[in-house]
């Protein structure tokens, strides 16, 4: 499977915007980008997915850079409530998913 | 929530006994999943099922049997629970239309206690 690389933490301030990366140099023509968050005591939830393009929905924007090779996950103004772990993952085809460690986000009022 | 309910959300049990956990869903999707969650490892995958009868290994699977046996049903068992399954079993389901891995809806989990 092809990896990704996130930080290990972020933090961000209420009400600002929040940009997380995601590093996959190794991405293949047919991964799709996928970001899931884990808030507290609860299981992951889907957040967004691309495969070339930006993307946006009523959570999240999608960026993905032009070679694929990166992409950030941008929330556009922080809540308390978006304090979560973010995970980055490809997936391509029907495979499950693989989660890694994710990027814990801290939101500070 | 697409409909997905985990039983027993807690449970207690101890080391050598047989433990089953149930995920349904209601909404009859083909894909389903079972991970396993625990500080310092994040979220493993133990087995999925692309439909009735027909599951596969994931990273985690030993000690560790499903079963598919209806659509909306997807069954964990550990045939003698061991303390290092303690840990917090999360269900989940796909709902991409496509055919393809999409968007995954979780269960709540079930927190599993093996003393």
């Amino acid at each position: 499977d092809a990896k990704t690389t996130q930080p290990n933490s972020m933090e961000s301030n209420e009400e600002e915007p929040v940009h997380l990366p995601c590093n996959h140099s190794t991405i293949s023509g047919t991964d799709y980008i996928h970001w899931y968050r884990q808030l507290p005591s609860q299981g992951p939830e889907y957040v967004i997915h691309g495969l070339t393009s930006n993307v946006n929905n009523r959570m999240a924007s999608l960026a993905i850079a032009e070679d694929r090779k990166s992409s950030t996950l941008i929330l556009h103004r922080a809540t308390l409530r978006d304090a979560a772990v973010y995970y980055c993952i490809l997936i391509s085809g029907n495979t499950p998913l693989v989660f890694g460690k994710g990027t814990r986000l801290s939101v500070i009022a | 929530d697409a409909g997905i309910t985990q039983s027993p959300r807690h449970k207690v049990t101890e080391t050598g006994t047989p433990v089953t956990l149930r995920c349904h869903q209601t909404e009859n999707h083909r894909y389903m999943y079972w991970y396993r969650q625990d500080p310092g490892h994040g979220l493993r995958l133990i087995h999925y099922s692309y439909g009735v009868k027909d599951t596969d290994k994931g990273e985690v699977s030993d000690g560790y049997s499903v079963s598919r046996s209806k659509t909306e049903d997807f069954l964990l068992t550990l045939e003698s629970a061991t303390s290092s399954q303690t840990s917090v079993y999360f269900c989940a389901i796909s709902v991409s239309v496509e055919g393809a891995t999409g968007e995954l809806f979780f269960g709540e989990g079930s927190r599993l206690t093996v003393l």
